[in-house]
């Protein structure tokens, strides 16, 4: 089975808030994680990624949170603009493989 | 820098025949990957190849079948169609997913259909 997995399947947000996609995951064991977007007609795009070491890390507009305890990450989008609107993927390494959970639709309105 | 190119990018089968894709890794990547991308069952890892050699294979039947060149460029086959391989098979590269890094690198991939 899947050990990554995401709560909401869509987020319709409004251009200027701030999105928040959240991503559980099962295997206790994993200790690396990647947020990935993919726009339509596209392949997916690496964002941002962080290790177990870590409980944050931050790009351009974009933060991962990662949560052991409970054993959840979020992906945090500040300003969220309409060339945001993509599918977004967070996924973990299985040895040289990419478990990919389901994916949240993030809509972004003017 | 060229991107990760797939070919063809369009293609539609019969039940039965079998179908061949290809993929040309970014220059100087060395590891290739294949998914296959369906409404269902979403990004699914199918096998990854470093230096010509399988590393990784995901749980698919042994209809799905791959390789990879001296050059790095990566084919992948399907034997014996089903209607239910009808999907985005996405290849992507990295200079070395043994390194740990999750960045990979996705072509716009080849949509199967099958009839």
């Amino acid at each position: 089975g899947e050990n990554v997995g995401l709560h909401l399947p869509t987020l319709s947000v409004q251009e200027g808030d701030n999105s928040i996609i959240n991503c559980a995951y099962s295997n206790s064991a994993s200790d690396y994680f990647i947020w990935y977007k993919q726009e339509s007609g596209k392949g997916p795009q690496f964002i941002i990624d962080i290790r177990s070491n870590m409980d944050k890390r931050q790009g351009q507009r974009v933060t991962v949170l990662l949560n052991k305890t409970v054993k959840h990450l979020s992906l945090q989008i500040a300003a969220t603009q309409p060339g945001d609107s993509a599918v977004y993927f967070c996924a973990e390494i299985l040895g040289t493989a990419l478990i990919f959970g389901k994916g949240t639709t993030l809509s972004v309105s003017s | 820098k060229a991107g990760v190119t797939q070919t063809p990018r369009y293609l539609i089968k019969t039940r039965g025949q079998q179908v061949t894709l290809s993929c040309s890794p970014i220059s100087g990547h060395r590891s290739v990957s294949w998914y296959q991308q369906t409404p269902g069952q979403g990004l699914q890892f199918l096998f990854e190849y470093f230096s010509e050699t399988q590393r990784n294979k995901g749980n698919f039947p042994g209809r799905f079948s791959g390789r990879q060149f001296s050059n790095s460029r990566s084919e992948m086959n399907v034997s014996t169609l089903e209607l239910g391989d009808s999907a985005l098979y996405l290849c992507a590269s990295s200079f070395d997913l043994g390194g740990r890094t999750g960045e990979l690198f996705f072509g716009e991939g080849s949509r199967l259909t099958v009839l």
